[in-house]
């Protein structure tokens, strides 16, 4: 079954980077990812998405500070100099034939 | 400037039907394959219906299959949702999303539906 899987929670100091992860099931670790922000009462926003060699193009808008990379089946986003409006849900999604789940649990991301 | 905006959310009593509507704008729709995705109160990010640029292609998730039918207009720039036989498990706000490669680069805002006697 492939699935996505992701930390319930995460959280760093305001002005720290943080690294969250995406892990992909066994046997599925050449599969590129999208990894969305979601802020609350908000629609998702699309951040980025990272191929399984780590090379990784933002959406529009998307600020530096968000980076991703990849090693092996997991997949990672990273936030450098993290501001307050990094609070949010973060999710992870692939897509492919025989896949359970297209969305991982999500990340809830909180700036101390 | 991409847009999608969805309509046709509301209340709806167990059992009844509901078609959503998104409309696209500032790219060209008809090269695009689109998906719905739906969140339930508190809840994380659930697929339900993918189509093809073309419609040639569709899936539906399980927890939808039989009940839910996703169709598009290229010539409207429109996506649809048709809901039949609504069960209170439904109630979610539901997005209409973009898709390059299987992987969504643009959301809508949503649209909630409620599922309630």
């Amino acid at each position: 079954q492939f699935v996505l899987t992701q930390s319930p929670s995460a959280s760093a100091s305001l002005g720290d980077s943080v690294k969250l992860t995406c892990t992909l099931s066994s046997g599925h670790s050449t599969y590129a990812i999208a990894w969305h922000q979601q802020h609350p009462q908000k629609g998702p926003r699309y951040l980025m998405k990272v191929n399984s060699d780590g090379s990784h193009n933002r959406g529009d808008g998307i600020p530096d500070r968000f980076s991703a990379s990849s090693s092996g089946a997991e997949r990672y986003l990273t936030i450098s100099s993290l501001q307050s409006e990094d609070e949010a849900d973060y999710y992870c999604q692939t897509w492919g034939t025989g896949i359970l789940k297209v969305f991982g649990g999500g990340t809830k991301l909180t700036v101390l | 400037e991409v847009q999608l905006v969805e309509s046709g959310g509301g209340l709806v009593q167990p059992g009844g039907s509901l078609r959503l509507s998104c409309a696209a704008s500032g790219f060209s729709f008809s090269a695009y394959a689109m998906k719905w995705v739906r969140q339930a109160p508190g809840k994380g990010l659930e697929w339900i219906s993918y189509i093809s640029s073309s419609s040639t292609t569709i899936y539906h998730a399980d927890s939808v299959k039989g009940r839910f039918t996703i169709s598009r207009d290229n010539l409207k720039n429109s996506l649809y949702l048709q809901m039949n036989s609504l069960r209170v498990e439904d109630t979610a706000v539901y997005y209409c999303a973009r898709n390059v490669r299987g992987l969504i680069d643009y959301w809508g805002q949503g649209t909630l539906v409620t599922v309630s006697s």
